[in-house]
């Protein structure tokens, strides 16, 4: 059972609202992303992080900011939420190291912004 | 940017049934990884190819990584409805980063 948490597990928010979603893990992995997703639909990196002080944008461009202070927490956030920003954000971790880049992901978090 | 196609997108079938989903790429990756996804959750890994050739079963799930490990398959034998789920692939590069790209995903629905 993978240890990554993510918080609130929905959220629902009016438009211009500015919210910081939470993703925290204990596995002390290095590697750390956030993709957004549309239910049952594919995934779209849109951050990720190699390490403390390391941020990267993905493929998918994104209005979302997001900050490495610590090891284990990740968290992204939206400045003035819109509508568009409706969408499940799910976040992950892996190790580094050659043949040891298994994702482990947490529940999400389904936003929709009225 | 290396592109994953799966095939078929849907699938909805009834239990009992056999079923093969492809993962195909005109990129060379150094493994290859399934995930599955319920509703309301986030992706957990099924398995990992790594060599050419190689083949993998999990119970009635069996995973085959191509020879030039360019294309992966999931083949499920006699399907239940706890089978349900997305699958995803994704194929992680031989470079330093090792950076995943995750396929679109096949959404199969198993009926009872």
């Amino acid at each position: 059972e993978a240890d990554i948490y993510q918080t609130p597990r929905y959220l629902v928010i009016g438009t211009g609202k500015k919210i910081t979603l939470e993703c925290s893990q204990t596995m002390g992995h290095d590697k750390m992303y956030w993709y957004q997703q549309d239910p049952g639909m594919e995934l779209h990196l849109i951050h990720y992080s190699y390490g403390v002080n390391s941020t990267e944008k993905g493929d998918l461009s994104s209005e979302s900011t997001v900050s490495r202070i610590r090891t284990e927490h990740f968290p992204l956030t939206l400045e003035s939420a819109r509508p568009s920003h409706t969408s499940q954000y799910l976040c992950a971790s892996s190790e580094s190291g050659q043949g040891k880049n298994i994702q482990y992901f947490g529940a999400g978090t389904r936003l929709s912004v009225l | 940017t290396q592109l994953l196609e799966q095939s078929p997108q849907f699938l909805s079938i009834q239990e009992g049934e056999n079923l093969t989903v492809y993962c195909n790429s005109s990129s060379v990756f150094s493994s290859l990884q399934w995930y599955r996804q319920e509703p309301g959750e986030g992706p957990v890994l099924l398995v990992t190819v790594v060599t050419g050739g190689e083949v993998k079963k999990l119970k009635r799930l069996t995973f085959q990584f191509g020879d030039a490990r360019k294309d992966s398959s999931l083949h499920i034998t006699a399907a239940q409805p706890g089978d349900t789920g997305l699958y995803l692939c994704a194929g992680v590069d031989s470079g330093g980063y090792q950076k995943v790209t995750f396929g679109i995903g096949t959404k199969l629905q198993v009926i009872p």
